[in-house]
């Protein structure tokens, strides 16, 4: 049971334009959310997280949305550079739960 | 600042033999975890310790042993490696059991042959 889901396994975006990322989390319980970075070779490393106490968290040109009615998140990244070409993850965890992860997004990042 | 180094980066093991896995953290971290992450299935919770001495079971325990004998140290063993642990394996500590970020490690690329 997938209880953090990202459907897209890949994004393709354009240099400067917006890269948007989403996932979807079945748990209600979960009231903390993260995004990680991971480069090839090397671990994720922490990029962005939000409480379900907001909806909104910005970080210069990342921003994570969270829509708990819908149980969705995503993160927007604007403008996209070469060097956000990763892969992605949501994570999420809840009083009585540690960090479940989402399956990853490869987003490449194109000139 | 290190941060989490783990060791070794790279190990080939044939079916039925053993091995462990080291993890260290400098940040003085309670809290430390081994993942695996393989293809489609994102990162999942083999084991984690909420301190020195203790250890308890997360996702996916089945096949490997954890042993926290220092608070900065957290060893991931497998017994008798089989094919189906053929994965990367990264270790992360956290100030934090919740709500909060884990730092990882750069990871240990396992293939059992």
């Amino acid at each position: 049971d997938q209880q953090v889901k990202q459907n897209s396994p890949s994004l393709s975006v354009q240099e400067g334009r917006i890269s948007i990322l989403n996932c979807d989390y079945t748990n209600s319980m979960f009231d903390y959310f993260l995004w990680y970075k991971k480069y090839p070779a090397e671990g994720p490393t922490f990029l962005i997280s939000i409480s379900s106490i907001k909806d909104k968290n910005e970080d210069g040109r990342f921003t994570v949305f969270l829509n708990k009615s819908a149980k969705h998140l995503s993160l927007h990244i604007v403008p996209s550079q070469p060097g956000d070409s990763a892969v992605y993850f949501c994570a999420a965890s809840a009083y009585t739960q540690k960090l479940v992860f989402g399956q990853g997004t490869r987003l490449t990042i194109n000139p | 600042n290190a941060g989490v180094t783990q060791t070794p980066k790279f190990r080939v093991l044939k079916t039925g033999q053993s091995m462990t896995l080291l993890c260290a953290q400098d940040m003085n971290h309670e809290y430390m975890y081994w993942y695996r992450q393989d293809p489609g299935m994102g990162l999942r919770l083999i084991h984690y310790s909420v301190g020195e001495g203790t250890t308890a079971k997360g996702e996916v325990p089945d096949g490997y042993n954890v042993s926290r004998l220092k608070k900065q140290n957290f060893l991931l063993g497998l017994e008798s490696a089989a094919p189906s642990q053929t994965s990367v394996y990264f270790c992360a500590s956290s100030l934090r059991l919740v709500n909060t970020e884990a730092f990882f490690g750069q990871g240990t690329r396992l293939t059992v042959v």
